[in-house]
């Protein structure tokens, strides 16, 4: 079945020490799409991938960086963990308008 | 960012009750999305209705459009305890850059 997978699902990180977050499709949507959702709030959109080009959204922190080698994977990078930085991290891909999300990877900093 | 405002936050009914959840927006939208999320997993899209568009069903699902009061409504009928999840409404503007702006979601618990 055609998917998002995001690996890991559960990752404990410490404060400070960097940290990578993968997402891969089998859909071939051209866009990718990392959100930051905290419990019982609305995902928050980080970035999007739109085939190649790179959008950052003006809120992001500096933090937070993203790389997309080809169309199936996209990774997100936190370069230095804070205890704020603890959430729910959700890939999602689109080719129109409905966006199919992953399970999520739930990052823990200690 | 968020656009959307959702009512109620939370709602909470008995299984065979039908479940209306309110969704508000501020700007000109191109459609209008409903998602689901089950507790600790992603987001699973439930149904679009276009900005021309009034009402759409999908199996229980009834949604509706008012433009000229910018919101939407989700009805789910003959609900189950299946269906308890966080419920959240994202449109997309009249520009095309993908993005969604999402509501603030509505908590439904379907008690047995």
């Amino acid at each position: 079945d055609a998917m998002v997978i995001q690996n890991p699902r559960y990752q404990v990180t410490q404060f400070g020490k960097p940290v990578t977050l993968s997402c891969s499709q089998t859909l071939n949507h051209n866009v990718m799409y990392w959100y930051q959702q905290k419990s019982s709030q609305a995902p928050k959109l980080l970035f999007h991938y739109y085939d190649k080009d790179f959008n950052n959204e003006a809120d992001t922190p500096d933090n937070f960086q993203s790389r997309r080698p080809n169309t199936s994977f996209c990774f997100l990078d936190i370069r230095s963990p804070g205890l704020g930085d603890a959430a729910m991290y959700l890939c999602a891909t689109s080719k129109t308008h409905e966006q199919y999300f992953g399970p999520g990877t739930r990052l823990t900093v200690t | 960012s968020q656009q959307g405002e959702e009512d109620p936050q939370a709602l909470s009914i008995q299984e065979g009750e039908n479940a209306t959840m309110n969704c508000s927006y501020k700007t000109s939208i191109n459609n209008l999305q409903w998602y689901r999320q089950n507790s600790g997993r992603g987001l699973v899209h439930l149904i679009l209705i276009r900005s021309n568009e009034r009402e759409k069903h999908s199996g229980r699902l009834r949604v509706t459009l008012d433009t000229s009061k910018k919101s939407s409504s989700l009805l789910i009928t003959a609900s189950r305890a299946a269906d308890t999840a966080s419920y959240f409404c994202a449109t997309d503007g009249t520009g095309n850059n993908r993005k969604l702006i999402w509501g603030l979601g509505t908590s439904l618990a379907v008690n047995p």
